[in-house]
Protein backbone atom coordinates (compact mmCIF):
# COMPACT_ATOMS: atom_id res chain seq x y z
CA UNK A 1 0.00 0.00 0.00
CA UNK A 2 1.20 3.95 -1.05
CA UNK A 3 2.58 5.83 1.60
CA UNK A 4 3.09 9.39 1.11
CA UNK A 5 5.32 11.09 3.82
CA UNK A 6 5.45 15.05 4.14
CA UNK A 7 8.25 16.30 6.50
CA UNK A 8 8.37 18.75 8.15
CA UNK A 9 4.44 18.94 9.18
CA UNK A 10 5.39 22.98 9.34
CA UNK A 11 7.53 25.47 8.68
CA UNK A 12 7.78 28.74 9.22
CA UNK A 13 10.63 31.35 7.12
CA UNK A 14 10.74 35.00 6.97
CA UNK A 15 9.53 37.19 3.74
CA UNK A 16 12.50 36.69 1.31
CA UNK A 17 13.74 33.42 2.27
CA UNK A 18 13.19 30.03 -0.44
CA UNK A 19 10.74 27.18 0.96
CA UNK A 20 11.81 23.64 0.28
CA UNK A 21 9.05 21.06 0.89
CA UNK A 22 9.53 17.74 1.32
CA UNK A 23 7.68 14.76 -0.21
CA UNK A 24 8.27 11.24 0.22
CA UNK A 25 6.79 8.00 -1.25
CA UNK A 26 6.77 4.03 -0.17
CA UNK A 27 6.03 2.62 -3.88
CA UNK A 28 8.01 3.88 -6.94
CA UNK A 29 5.31 3.13 -9.36
CA UNK A 30 3.28 6.19 -9.96
CA UNK A 31 1.57 7.59 -12.63
CA UNK A 32 2.15 10.92 -11.48
CA UNK A 33 2.30 13.22 -8.27
CA UNK A 34 0.73 16.44 -7.66
CA UNK A 35 0.99 19.39 -5.34
CA UNK A 36 -1.73 21.02 -3.78
CA UNK A 37 -2.50 24.13 -1.72
CA UNK A 38 -4.79 24.53 0.58
CA UNK A 39 -5.85 27.38 2.51
CA UNK A 40 -7.76 26.91 6.73
CA UNK A 41 -10.81 25.06 5.90
CA UNK A 42 -11.04 25.40 1.89
CA UNK A 43 -10.51 23.77 -1.36
CA UNK A 44 -7.51 22.09 -2.19
CA UNK A 45 -5.77 24.19 -5.41
CA UNK A 46 -4.10 21.85 -7.66
CA UNK A 47 -0.24 23.87 -8.05
CA UNK A 48 1.84 21.60 -10.57
CA UNK A 49 1.51 17.98 -11.74
CA UNK A 50 4.32 16.23 -12.63
CA UNK A 51 4.59 12.82 -14.70
CA UNK A 52 5.92 10.12 -14.32
CA UNK A 53 8.45 10.26 -16.60
CA UNK A 54 9.04 14.26 -15.71
CA UNK A 55 12.34 14.96 -13.87
CA UNK A 56 10.33 18.46 -13.30
CA UNK A 57 7.84 21.14 -13.43
CA UNK A 58 8.19 24.66 -13.08
CA UNK A 59 5.74 27.51 -12.41
CA UNK A 60 6.20 31.04 -11.89
CA UNK A 61 7.70 31.09 -8.79
CA UNK A 62 7.01 27.59 -8.24
CA UNK A 63 9.53 24.36 -9.13
CA UNK A 64 8.82 20.93 -8.24
CA UNK A 65 11.18 17.71 -8.81
CA UNK A 66 10.63 14.31 -8.91
CA UNK A 67 12.72 11.47 -8.27
CA UNK A 68 10.68 7.85 -8.48
CA UNK A 69 13.79 6.09 -7.82
CA UNK A 70 14.76 7.20 -4.46
CA UNK A 71 10.86 8.16 -3.85
CA UNK A 72 10.95 11.38 -3.31
CA UNK A 73 9.43 14.81 -4.43
CA UNK A 74 10.35 18.26 -3.76
CA UNK A 75 8.49 21.50 -3.80
CA UNK A 76 10.61 24.94 -3.81
CA UNK A 77 9.38 28.02 -3.94
CA UNK A 78 11.11 31.02 -4.42
CA UNK A 79 11.11 34.11 -2.46
CA UNK A 80 8.39 33.16 -0.74
CA UNK A 81 5.64 35.85 0.37
CA UNK A 82 3.47 36.03 3.40
CA UNK A 83 0.52 35.12 0.80
CA UNK A 84 2.38 31.67 0.39
CA UNK A 85 1.01 30.70 3.76
CA UNK A 86 -0.60 27.42 3.74
CA UNK A 87 -0.88 24.27 4.12
CA UNK A 88 0.97 22.22 1.11
CA UNK A 89 0.21 19.08 0.30
CA UNK A 90 1.60 15.96 -2.14
CA UNK A 91 -0.60 13.64 -3.71
CA UNK A 92 0.70 10.46 -5.67
CA UNK A 93 -1.47 8.70 -8.41
CA UNK A 94 -1.16 4.94 -7.98
CA UNK A 95 -3.21 3.03 -9.73
CA UNK A 96 -5.39 3.44 -12.78
CA UNK A 97 -8.45 4.83 -11.85
CA UNK A 98 -7.01 8.12 -10.40
CA UNK A 99 -7.14 7.69 -6.63
CA UNK A 100 -4.75 9.82 -5.04
CA UNK A 101 -3.03 9.02 -2.05
CA UNK A 102 -2.23 12.30 -0.16
CA UNK A 103 0.57 13.03 2.33
CA UNK A 104 -0.66 15.03 5.77
CA UNK A 105 1.05 18.25 4.55
CA UNK A 106 3.29 20.94 5.66
CA UNK A 107 2.37 23.64 7.20
CA UNK A 108 4.15 26.84 6.03
CA UNK A 109 3.92 30.21 7.43
CA UNK A 110 6.03 33.36 5.93
CA UNK A 111 6.33 35.89 8.09
CA UNK A 112 6.15 39.62 7.02
CA UNK B 1 -12.15 29.53 -16.42
CA UNK B 2 -15.07 27.03 -15.26
CA UNK B 3 -14.06 25.20 -11.98
CA UNK B 4 -15.82 22.19 -10.08
CA UNK B 5 -18.83 23.54 -7.95
CA UNK B 6 -19.81 21.77 -5.17
CA UNK B 7 -23.34 22.20 -2.86
CA UNK B 8 -24.38 22.85 -0.68
CA UNK B 9 -20.77 24.72 0.89
CA UNK B 10 -22.24 23.67 4.25
CA UNK B 11 -24.53 21.47 6.20
CA UNK B 12 -25.91 20.64 9.46
CA UNK B 13 -27.19 17.05 10.48
CA UNK B 14 -28.61 15.83 13.68
CA UNK B 15 -27.12 11.91 13.65
CA UNK B 16 -28.82 9.37 11.83
CA UNK B 17 -30.39 12.06 9.59
CA UNK B 18 -29.75 11.71 6.06
CA UNK B 19 -27.37 14.30 4.15
CA UNK B 20 -26.83 14.54 0.14
CA UNK B 21 -24.08 15.97 -1.84
CA UNK B 22 -23.57 17.06 -5.03
CA UNK B 23 -20.64 18.15 -7.61
CA UNK B 24 -21.08 19.29 -10.65
CA UNK B 25 -17.48 18.61 -12.85
CA UNK B 26 -15.85 20.43 -15.08
CA UNK B 27 -17.02 20.86 -18.48
CA UNK B 28 -16.33 18.24 -20.39
CA UNK B 29 -14.67 16.07 -18.02
CA UNK B 30 -16.06 13.01 -17.62
CA UNK B 31 -14.48 11.54 -14.21
CA UNK B 32 -15.67 12.76 -10.88
CA UNK B 33 -13.79 11.73 -7.59
CA UNK B 34 -15.34 11.69 -3.37
CA UNK B 35 -12.71 12.60 -1.03
CA UNK B 36 -13.01 12.74 3.03
CA UNK B 37 -11.11 15.62 4.87
CA UNK B 38 -11.27 14.93 8.55
CA UNK B 39 -9.98 17.47 10.56
CA UNK B 40 -6.36 17.74 10.99
CA UNK B 41 -6.45 14.42 8.51
CA UNK B 42 -5.37 14.35 4.97
CA UNK B 43 -8.03 13.84 2.45
CA UNK B 44 -9.16 9.71 1.88
CA UNK B 45 -10.56 8.50 -1.42
CA UNK B 46 -14.18 7.32 -1.00
CA UNK B 47 -15.24 6.66 -4.73
CA UNK B 48 -14.74 7.47 -7.70
CA UNK B 49 -16.84 7.52 -11.35
CA UNK B 50 -16.06 7.31 -15.08
CA UNK B 51 -18.67 7.55 -17.79
CA UNK B 52 -21.12 7.37 -15.20
CA UNK B 53 -19.83 3.46 -13.86
CA UNK B 54 -17.95 3.37 -10.45
CA UNK B 55 -14.53 3.17 -11.49
CA UNK B 56 -13.09 2.43 -8.30
CA UNK B 57 -13.99 2.63 -4.59
CA UNK B 58 -11.89 2.95 -1.32
CA UNK B 59 -12.89 3.25 2.31
CA UNK B 60 -16.64 4.38 1.81
CA UNK B 61 -19.15 3.06 4.70
CA UNK B 62 -21.62 1.26 3.46
CA UNK B 63 -23.96 3.66 4.56
CA UNK B 64 -22.60 6.25 2.23
CA UNK B 65 -23.57 5.73 -1.93
CA UNK B 66 -22.81 7.43 -4.77
CA UNK B 67 -24.15 8.11 -8.53
CA UNK B 68 -22.94 9.70 -11.50
CA UNK B 69 -25.67 11.12 -14.01
CA UNK B 70 -26.40 11.33 -17.73
CA UNK B 71 -24.73 15.57 -17.20
CA UNK B 72 -21.91 13.59 -16.00
CA UNK B 73 -22.90 15.45 -12.28
CA UNK B 74 -22.37 12.96 -9.14
CA UNK B 75 -24.50 12.83 -5.80
CA UNK B 76 -22.98 11.67 -2.15
CA UNK B 77 -25.69 10.16 -0.15
CA UNK B 78 -24.81 9.52 3.32
CA UNK B 79 -27.62 8.05 5.15
CA UNK B 80 -27.89 7.02 9.44
CA UNK B 81 -25.17 10.50 9.59
CA UNK B 82 -22.76 9.70 12.59
CA UNK B 83 -20.70 12.28 14.67
CA UNK B 84 -17.45 10.72 12.83
CA UNK B 85 -19.00 11.77 9.56
CA UNK B 86 -18.07 15.28 10.24
CA UNK B 87 -15.57 16.86 7.79
CA UNK B 88 -15.12 18.47 4.24
CA UNK B 89 -16.14 16.33 0.94
CA UNK B 90 -13.91 16.88 -1.63
CA UNK B 91 -15.28 16.78 -5.33
CA UNK B 92 -12.78 16.35 -7.73
CA UNK B 93 -13.02 15.89 -11.80
CA UNK B 94 -10.70 15.15 -14.71
CA UNK B 95 -10.62 14.90 -17.83
CA UNK B 96 -10.47 11.04 -18.89
CA UNK B 97 -10.27 8.21 -17.10
CA UNK B 98 -8.14 9.86 -14.71
CA UNK B 99 -5.54 7.07 -15.18
CA UNK B 100 -1.96 8.04 -17.16
CA UNK B 101 -1.44 11.48 -16.18
CA UNK B 102 -4.93 13.04 -15.74
CA UNK B 103 -5.10 16.15 -13.40
CA UNK B 104 -7.71 16.44 -10.59
CA UNK B 105 -9.14 19.50 -10.21
CA UNK B 106 -10.41 20.02 -6.82
CA UNK B 107 -14.48 21.74 -5.83
CA UNK B 108 -14.83 23.83 -2.80
CA UNK B 109 -15.74 21.30 -0.75
CA UNK B 110 -19.20 21.07 1.28
CA UNK B 111 -18.33 21.09 5.33
CA UNK B 112 -20.65 18.22 7.17
CA UNK B 113 -21.62 19.02 10.27
CA UNK B 114 -23.36 16.46 12.22
CA UNK B 115 -24.77 17.50 15.78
Amino acid sequence: KQEVTQIPAALSVPEGENLVLNCSFTDSAIYNLQWFRQDPGKGLTSLLLIQSSQREQTSGRLNASLDKSSGRSTLYIAASQPGDSATYLCAALTDSWGKLQFGAGTQVVVTP
Amino acid sequence: AAGVIQSPRHLIKEKRETATLKCYPIPRHDTVYWYQQGPGQDPQFLISFYEKMQSDKGSIPDRFSAQQFSDYHSELNMSSLELGDSALYFCASSPGTGGIGDEQFFGPGTRLTVL
